[in-house]
């Protein structure tokens, strides 16, 4: 089973450019997550959506955007990417955002170096 | 601040030895805890979820534990192989619609 598909693996992005990075998921989940994972740091929110057509804000949104036009796709734009966006991005989905003990299911991540 | 502090940093051990990693937490109202393991270069994997009303919970040779009076959790492997080489997430989990706490991971290496 496929779960939760992230592309590209990995990019090289000029600062400044702007860049989408895809995730779709299989399993019908209804709520999505963008995570980014730093060297010495834990995993932080980006942003969330809850079920198609709503999206909220995490931790570190500033610099991000994402929409969800569906359930199945959870697209993660930077608009202007700078320096300080270089990390390895990791999409998340679960059944249910209410589900308190619902597992999570993380995609392969999405490495991104912004020069 | 919720916090979730994991020791040791990182740890190395031989093959076929156990090892304990560790997980204190200060997340508040507790739901529940989970432990997670990421390959290098992959995406974290759950091993175990925790609510409070449990105190261990096994997944082959993964054990973990739960104090929720001491805000204490502790991850067992028991019989290490070189495969069980991978950071170790302690993720917890408060009540409500609030997103999860992470800790900053166990890098275990397991050698022959």
């Amino acid at each position: 089973t496929a779960g939760i598909t992230q592309a590209p693996t990995s990019q090289i992005l000029a600062a400044g450019r702007s860049m989408t990075l895809r995730c779709t998921q299989d399993m019908r989940h209804n709520a999505m997550y963008w995570y980014r994972q730093d060297l010495g740091l834990g995993l932080r929110l980006i942003h969330y959506s809850n079920t198609a057509g709503t999206t909220g804000k995490g931790e570190v949104p500033d610099g991000y955007s994402v929409s969800r036009a569906n359930t199945d796709d959870f697209p993660l734009t930077l608009a202007s990417a700078v320096p300080s966006q270089t990390s390895v991005y990791f999409c998340a989905s679960k059944q249910y955002a209410g589900a308190m003990t619902g597992e999570l299911f993380f995609g392969e991540g999405s490495r991104l170096t912004v020069l | 601040k919720n916090q979730v502090e994991q020791s040791p940093q990182s740890l190395i051990i031989l093959e076929g030895k156990n090892c304990t990693l560790q997980c204190n937490y200060t997340v508040s109202p507790f739901s529940n805890l989970r432990w997670y393991k990421q390959d290098t270069g992959r995406g974290p994997v759950s091993l175990t979820i925790m609510t409070f009303s449990e105190n261990t919970k096994s997944n082959g040779r993964y054990t973990a534990t739960l104090d929720a009076d001491t805000k204490q959790s502790s991850l067992h492997i028991t019989a290490s192989q070189l495969s069980d080489s991978a950071s170790y997430i302690c993720v917890v989990s408060a009540t409500g619609n609030t997103p999860l706490v992470f800790g900053k991971g166990t890098r275990l290496s397991v050698i022959a």
